[in-house]
């Protein structure tokens, strides 16, 4: 099974800054992954990124956001301007492959408080 | 657009025995891939099954079997001689898409 190292395992920031959550695989990947589950609630889908570009976004990413993966390993969550409602688990993810059935393999999640 | 619903908020089951929890879903494409995540109280994001939507054999994997039922986009998940370690939120998901989840308690 495919590994996912998230970092930082916990942030806490202050409200307006900006976060930049890092997601590294164990080896290499097309499709990159990441989801949001604010506590309690249900796991959102952000963003999947395939081949060095954004393939399908949610309405939840907006401008907010971006995506990107700077040194061809480390894929990266970049959060401006931070709000409350920003705080959640955030999960990076990744493809595995077709023997495994295009299965998501998740990391542990970042976990991203706002205050 | 893809959704997945699953319409049990909350389950529980005795130690032992069998527990099935719902998802249905909506798609317009052929074909697809379903799964089954577990998120214990870690909060870690573990899968448990998963099937192909061109398949028409139910996947198994241990105590773990689907009733996929494709006409209908029915996806549920059976747990067999259900244990402790199994209590935790279980999400269906539609390839990137997740259902709202379903608690299961087990009580020994």
């Amino acid at each position: 099974e495919p590994e996912v190292t998230q970092t930082p395992s916990h942030q806490v920031t202050q409200m307006g800054q900006e976060v930049i959550l890092r997601c590294v695989p164990i080896s290499n990947h097309l499709y990159f992954y990441w989801y949001r589950q604010i506590l309690g609630q249900k796991v959102e889908f952000l963003v999947s990124f395939y081949n060095n570009e954004i393939s399908e976004k949610s309405e939840i990413f907006d401008d907010q956001f971006s995506v990107e993966r700077p040194d061809g390993s480390n894929f990266t969550l970049k959060i401006r301007s931070t709000k409350l409602e920003d705080s959640a688990m955030y999960f990076c993810a990744i493809d595995g492959t077709e023997s495994s059935g295009n299965t998501i393999y998740f990391g542990e999640g970042s976990w991203l408080t706002v205050v | 657009a893809q959704t997945v619903t699953q319409s049990q908020p909350e389950m529980s089951v005795q130690e032992a025995e069998t527990v099935t929890l719902s998802c249905t879903y909506d798609t317009s494409e052929s074909d697809y891939y379903l799964f089954w995540y577990k998120q214990p109280p870690s909060r870690q994001m573990i899968l448990v099954i998963r099937q192909e939507a061109y398949k028409q054999q139910n996947a198994t994997e241990n105590r773990f079997s689907v009733n996929f039922q494709k006409a209908a986009k029915s996806f549920s998940l059976k747990i067999s001689d259900s244990q402790l370690g199994d209590a935790a939120m279980y999400f269906c998901a539609l390839d990137m898409r997740f259902g709202a989840g379903t608690r299961l308690t087990v009580k020994p």
